[in-house]
């Protein structure tokens, strides 16, 4: 199984800060990442898929880029509604695997 | 607006059978488009992908669960279904239905929390 490993594990911003995440593979995965948002108590919500394509209705303020085994998801300008949980997938190859997660809580 | 909604049992017994039904509406699963997964998350713990299934019944399963797991879909009334064996404690989860394209989740169900006890 590709393992995915996120950095850090819980990231302390204000609102307005740039905040990145780092998600590494084991093995390169080329392009086939995914990053969702996750508030407690709630379904994870795609924001990004193929690295850097941004699903329809996500702000412009996430963005995400990398290849190969190192991948960022960034957000330009941190708003009150995305202090929440943040994982990658690797859609490489079988099993889809996730990391487990970076929390971004309020500083 | 397409939702897809997670039912069965909150509560199963070691040993026993989880039995989940994913209901989609808002458009058609018969589609060659699309997979439709289930994903679980135990409590306070990361997402674990379990298997997606085709509209035509094609399968495929995350290894780590294979020997334990089923699923079906039922193109006519809009439904597939997960079927877990020998449950332990271990899969106590929040349960996910969603669907796939492309490999990756864009609608998700909205979960529903499975506890093995007895």
């Amino acid at each position: 199984d590709i393992q995915m490993t996120q950095s850090p594990s819980t990231l302390s911003a204000s609102v307005g800060d740039r905040v990145t995440i780092t998600c590494r593979a084991s093995q390169s995965i080329r392009s086939w990442l995914a990053w969702y948002q996750q508030k407690p108590g709630r379904a994870p919500k795609l924001l990004i898929y193929q690295t850097s394509s941004l699903q329809s209705g996500v702000p412009s303020r996430f963005s995400g880029s990398g290849s190969g085994t190192e991948f960022t998801l960034t957000i330009s300008s941190l708003q009150p509604d995305d202090f929440a949980t943040y994982s990658c997938q690797q859609y490489f190859s079988y099993p889809w695997t996730f990391g487990h997660g970076t929390k971004v809580e309020i500083k | 607006q397409k939702q897809l909604q997670e039912s069965g049992p909150g509560l199963v017994k070691p040993s026993e059978t989880l039995s989940l039904t994913c209901t989609v509406s808002g458009g058609s699963i018969n589609s060659d488009k699309y997979y439709w997964g289930w994903i679980r998350q135990p409590p306070g713990k990361g997402l674990e992908w379990i298997g997606s299934i085709y509209y035509s019944g094609s399968t495929n399963f995350n290894p780590s669960l294979e020997s334990r797991v089923a699923m079906s879909i039922d193109t006519s009334i809009n439904q597939f279904s997960l079927r877990l064996t020998s449950v332990t404690a271990t899969d106590t989860a929040v349960y996910y239905c969603a669907r796939t394209i492309g490999h990756f989740f864009d609608y998700w169900g909205q979960g529903l929390l499975v506890t093995v006890s007895a």
